[in-house]
């Protein structure tokens, strides 16, 4: 079992609409959560971090977590093309100095 | 520079070569980290330092693999006689405080062993 599971997707999403990802983490002692978004063939960019249980806003993103479920979420509110991307969950591991454990990524396919 | 700067951005290495990547981390970024990403999966840790000091090199897959950052700015990941399974893209991050993973990354450096 991976340490950060997220469904792969694609993720189909017609423009406009909300898309609506997942991710669940294994160690119970994880302290911090981000969002990466990783367009084909560059690099991930850092575009939500949350810490504390709820919801977390910025723009058209929204950030949920839930840690006594082990659970954190990502919103893309008003989905436009541009936002087809995958989407990488990030989760820093209890024992950890700050790396970062990612899931395999969710593929996001926004239709006009 | 105003963000992170891998070199070489590609590179084609022969069976058993060994090879040397370059990041240079946003100025003042004290926390430098290294990951491999597959294609079609997430990016995978390797190695992490605070300043000069290497905290954290669990990920590295095997002593062929060393990475260095000796004056705390400039990072080398190096690769002795290159697998196939090193084929990858080679990842730098840097953030602003000690640990912070509000990590910032550069463009990569895909590697291909042939």
């Amino acid at each position: 079992q991976k340490e950060v599971e997220q469904n792969s997707g694609p993720l189909s999403v017609p423009e406009g609409a909300i898309a609506s990802l997942n991710c669940t983490y294994s160690d119970r002692v994880s302290q911090s959560f981000f969002w990466y978004r990783q367009y084909s063939g560059k690099s991930p960019e850092l575009i939500m971090s949350i810490y504390s249980n709820g919801d977390k806003e910025d723009g058209r993103f929204t950030a949920q977590l839930n840690k006594a479920s082990q659970y954190v979420s990502l919103l893309i509110r008003d989905s436009q093309p541009s936002d087809s991307a995958t989407y990488l969950c990030a989760v820093t591991p209890g024992d950890s100095w700050g790396k970062l454990q990612f899931g395999a990524g969710t593929q996001v396919v926004v239709t006009p | 520079g105003a963000g992170v700067s891998q070199s070489p951005r590609y590179k084609v290495a022969k069976r058993g070569q060994d090879v040397a990547l370059r990041c240079d981390p946003i100025s003042g970024h004290v926390s430098l980290f290294w990951y491999q990403q597959a294609l079609g999966q997430g990016p995978e840790f390797l190695t992490y330092f605070q300043n000069e000091a290497q905290l954290d090199k669990s990920g590295l897959p095997s002593d062929r693999f060393f990475a260095e950052r000796p004056e705390g700015s400039v990072s080398t990941l190096k690769i002795q006689r290159t697998q196939q399974e090193d084929s990858a893209v080679y990842l730098c991050a840097s953030s602003f405080r000690q640990g912070n993973t509000e990590a910032f990354f550069g463009q990569g450096t895909r590697l291909t062993v042939v």
